[in-house]
């Protein structure tokens, strides 16, 4: 199917575990995106990646891992997860990140660490 | 630094009302601006944007939203709210010459029939 899917939808794990987040986009967009959203911080940046192999931290990258073999895909691995970590994950696409043009959002991961 | 306030974490109106979101920058030049929309357990979704071509721009579901240079504010508006406009409303910005897009901290919007 066409656009951007993120799997699994739902995860729960246990603290200390590794877990890894898929996204995957179908349009060849040259940006990805991860944030978090949690209840009062709105959405929060923790990685991007502007092309294969190119990747950047955002506002809250510790405790995250990511990687961009491909371009269509950007998973996001929680190397050794905390309770902090509880939170809905969504994974981005864009043609740019400058100017005019808009993310395209995929429909979130939500985690629950225990 | 670029910034977005959403005045009111949580709006509730009656269905057929105005619906009205609040949404100011911080901005020495003009930014780029986006409303999205992120109905329960989904992504979020793009309403609109400004793109500076004109003012009062239009969007999908009725949804129109007025950049006010001079009161820094892009508010978001609906002539009348239908029970189906129950979402959370994320208004975001970015720079007219930056890489970041910077989210606003969402506005429950809640419609009682």
């Amino acid at each position: 199917d066409a656009g951007i899917t993120q799997s699994p939808r739902y995860k729960i794990t246990e603290t200390g575990r590794q877990v890894t987040l898929m996204c995957h986009q179908t349009w060849s967009h040259s940006y990805m995106f991860w944030y978090r959203q949690d209840l009062g911080h709105g959405l929060r940046l923790i990685y991007y990646s502007a092309a294969a192999d190119i990747t950047d931290k955002g506002e809250v990258p510790d405790g995250y891992v990511v990687s961009r073999s491909k371009t269509e895909n950007f998973p996001l691995t929680l190397e050794s997860a905390t309770r902090s970590q509880t939170s809905v994950y969504f994974c981005a696409s864009s043609e740019s990140n400058r100017g005019v043009y808009e993310q395209y959002f995929g429909p979130g991961t939500r985690l629950t660490v225990t | 630094a670029q910034s977005v306030t959403q005045l009111g974490s949580h709006v509730s109106v009656s269905e057929g009302a105005l619906v009205l979101l609040r949404c100011n920058y911080s901005s020495s030049v003009p930014p780029y601006l986006f409303w999205y929309v992120q109905y329960p357990n989904q992504g979020l979704q793009l309403l609109l944007k400004y793109t500076s071509a004109a003012t009062l721009v239009k969007g999908i579901n009725g949804f129109e939203a007025e950049f006010k240079k001079s009161e820094t504010s892009f508010h978001l508006t609906k002539p009348s709210a239908h029970m189906s406009d129950a979402a959370e409303y994320f208004c975001a910005v970015r720079g007219y010459n930056t890489d970041k897009l910077i989210f606003g901290t969402g506005t429950r919007l809640q419609v009682f029939p």
